[in-house]
């Protein structure tokens, strides 16, 4: 088992560039998770999907951001454009149904994001 | 809303000392509790998690945690720390249910072993 996986680990870009952060979660997870960490907010959920479905985008900080899920197998969050107070820790998370109870969350290791 | 409050921001303890990670929640019915742990560059990992029943829970990793009812806490143990244990500790709720997506993390403890 791969794990989470995540990429880039670490993205520069300078403000007003698209940035695409993508993730592929474990294979069987049908739930998946953005969250954002950052020093002052902590972690925050983003959005998250069900059956590749955006359920709950409440999270999604301005219009800039926006994610979506392909398939089973992908997905990805577009900052556009970017913004200097964007830079964090961006994770991606997947675990099987959202009950936790039964299946937890599988964390990736994380894009760190600066924005120049 | 259900939050946790993690009063210490930062503990340093020797290597083979004790440990308690504080976690203080607030909810008015019996919460969903968890702790995880952070490692340098790492995503987050659940250490272990409170339903019901019994009030205290082994985890991963040899660390234990005891859900206090009276006290509004679920504080987080380990009686010989190793210096692999440095990471950042989170404790979460998700309320009374068990759901992912209601999720909150406390600001976290970053815990430091010295040798």
């Amino acid at each position: 088992d791969a794990g989470v996986i995540q990429s880039p680990r670490h993205e520069v870009t300078e403000m007003g560039q698209e940035v695409t952060l993508r993730c592929k979660p474990i294979s069987g997870h049908n739930s998946l998770f953005w969250y954002r960490q950052t020093m002052m907010r902590g972690l925050e959920l983003l959005i998250y999907f069900n059956n590749n479905v955006p359920i709950d985008d409440s999270g999604m900080p301005e219009d800039r951001f926006s994610a979506k899920m392909p398939n089973a197998s992908f997905s990805t969050l577009k900052i556009q454009p970017s913004e200097p107070r964007d830079s964090a820790v961006y994770f991606c998370a997947s675990s099987f149904g959202v009950a936790i109870g039964n299946s937890p969350l599988h964390f990736g290791n994380g894009t760190r994001l600066t924005v120049t | 809303a259900q939050s946790v409050t993690q009063p210490d921001i930062h503990i340093t303890v020797s290597e083979g000392a004790s440990l308690e990670l504080r976690c203080n929640y607030s909810y008015g019915a019996t919460p969903y509790l968890f702790w995880y742990v952070q490692s340098p560059g790492q995503g987050l990992q659940l250490l272990l998690k409170y339903f019901s029943g019994d009030t205290l829970v082994q985890g991963i990793k040899g660390f234990e945690a005891e859900f206090k009812r009276s006290q509004s806490s679920f504080n987080l143990r380990k009686p010989s720390v190793h210096w692999s244990d440095a990471a950042e500790y989170f404790c979460a709720t998700s309320g009374d249910t068990g759901t992912a997506s209601k999720l909150t993390f406390g600001t976290g403890t970053r815990l430091q072993v010295t040798l």
